[in-house]
């Protein structure tokens, strides 16, 4: 099945600053979304994206899927960012698999 | 969207108790998905239930284990039988949107624990 790996593991920020986030996926998609999920558990849809590019406000998202990666740009960032942000893929199992997630901590 | 309700939405359980979790959708939907998430690591998909037939486990989980019901498209529960506290875990419902393409959507998930 697909294989999902983000990248990095962990990154720590200061207020304002700008991150870009990777996912490379092994296969070709039918479906690709990022998530962050904040601190009570809670997964929130940030984009659908199998493929092209999206902004929501201060977040971007673009994927290549012809060279199986996506993206995902934070612009201005704030604290209320920090959290798991998690990149999930499937292909024509249907069934979403999971990368292991990017830690983001926003310092004031 | 979907708008999924889970219940409960957190549990302290004793250790060969079984705890089963309720999903209900808003809208009706053919396939859900139940999901694991332990504490600190990603999110594992345990079995995919569809109406009417038997739900399909992912490798490392068995019907035994977490039994799974889905009686009609808008419900789903999921059992954790016999637990231990390597159990202890989020669990969360998805489902997939008819209607805007692939998109899964996630309940709040169910936050427990096994003493």
């Amino acid at each position: 099945g697909i294989q999902v790996e983000q990248s990095p593991p962990d990154l720590i920020l200061q207020e304002g600053a700008n991150s870009t986030l990777r996912c490379n996926f092994s296969d070709s998609v039918n479906n690709l979304q990022w998530f962050h999920q904040n601190p009570w558990g809670q997964l929130i849809n940030l984009f659908y994206i199998p493929s092209g590019t999206k902004q929501n406000g201060r977040l971007s998202a673009t994927t290549v899927a012809t060279e199986r990666y996506s993206l995902l740009y934070i612009s201005s960032s704030q604290t209320t960012d920090s959290g798991v942000y998690f990149c999930a893929a499937s292909g024509n199992t249907g069934k979403l698999i999971f990368g292991q997630g990017t830690t983001l901590q926003v310092k004031p | 969207s979907a708008v999924i309700s889970q219940k409960p939405s957190r549990d302290i359980c004793q250790r060969g108790t079984s705890l089963t979790i309720q999903c209900q959708v808003d809208s009706q939907v053919t396939m859900m998905f139940w999901y694991r998430q332990q504490p600190g690591q990603s999110l594992t998909l345990i079995a995919t239930a569809n109406q009417g037939s038997e739900a399909t486990y992912e490798s490392g989980f068995v019907i035994d284990k977490f039994p799974i019901s889905r009686p009609n498209l808008t419900f789903s529960t999921l059992t954790v039988s016999n637990m231990s506290p390597e159990d202890s875990s989020i669990y969360l419902c998805s489902v997939k949107s008819g209607g805007r393409g692939n998109i899964q959507y996630f309940g709040a998930g169910t936050r427990l624990s096994v003493l």
